[in-house]
């Protein structure tokens, strides 16, 4: 059974850092290119990131808003993903979900239950 | 950057009628990579239709996704009650993915 972990979510001060975690389970994490998405309260879904498989070349691309502030990584030998959010914004505050197709398509056929992110002073 | 738009913003129909809701990028999808999302609140979002009209595992053939280009559409044949949620539409073509706004199909 595919399973999708995250963790690591919380509240933190604007100007802050937060790392989240997703844990994989039940498929080749290393074949899949795995995807951030978030949604905001009142909000709707919005495309956070994604990173390709270390045989795909492990690019990242990212969404305007989160451009050079926040950074997608993964460890295939922990069959993990993270997200390392710096510089947070009030408007970054959020349920982040991770999400994968287990190939290469930009489709999420499968989602974590998602963490919580609040950026408050 | 692929803009998405949907309509209409919200749709009140009754249980077993059908719905269309509209999806139109601000330029041509590459490889009609669209897809189509329920979600229901607290819920996680659920895949519907993936290359526009590829339908997912477990997604019942009510369920049905078509267009090309600019212009893409969702149908769903006959409202179940638990049809009832927000539906997104996502361009994967073009990093980055982005989706649309939504429709929120509700009971009349």
């Amino acid at each position: 059974e595919v399973q999708l972990v995250e963790s690591g979510g919380g509240l933190v001060k604007p100007g802050g850092s937060l790392r989240l975690s997703c844990a994989a389970s039940g498929f080749t994490f290393s074949n899949a290119w795995m995807t951030w998405v978030r949604l905001a309260p009142g909000k709707g879904l919005e495309w956070v990131g994604r990173i390709k498989s270390r045989t795909a070349g492990g690019t990242t691309n990212y969404a305007a808003p989160v451009e050079g502030r926040f950074t997608i990584s993964r460890d295939d030998s922990k069959n993990t993903l993270y997200l390392q959010m710096n510089s947070l914004k009030t408007e970054d505050t959020a349920v982040y979900y991770c999400a994968t197709s287990l190939g290469q398509s930009g489709a999420s056929h499968y989602w974590g239950q998602g963490t919580q992110v609040t950026v408050s002073s | 950057e692929v803009v998405l738009t949907q309509s209409p913003g919200t749709l009140s129909l009754s249980p077993g009628e059908r719905a269309t809701l509209s999806c139109r990028a601000s330029q041509s999808v590459t490889g009609n990579f669209l897809a189509w999302y329920q979600h229901k609140p607290g819920q996680t979002p659920r895949l519907l239709i993936y290359d526009t009209s590829g339908r997912a595992t477990g997604v019942p053939d009510r369920f049905s996704g078509s267009g090309s280009g600019t212009d893409f559409t969702l149908t769903i044949g006959r409202l179940e009650p638990e049809d009832f949620a927000v539906y997104y539409c996502q361009q994967y073509g073009n990093s980055p993915f982005s989706f649309g706004p939504g429709t929120k199909v509700d009971i009349k």
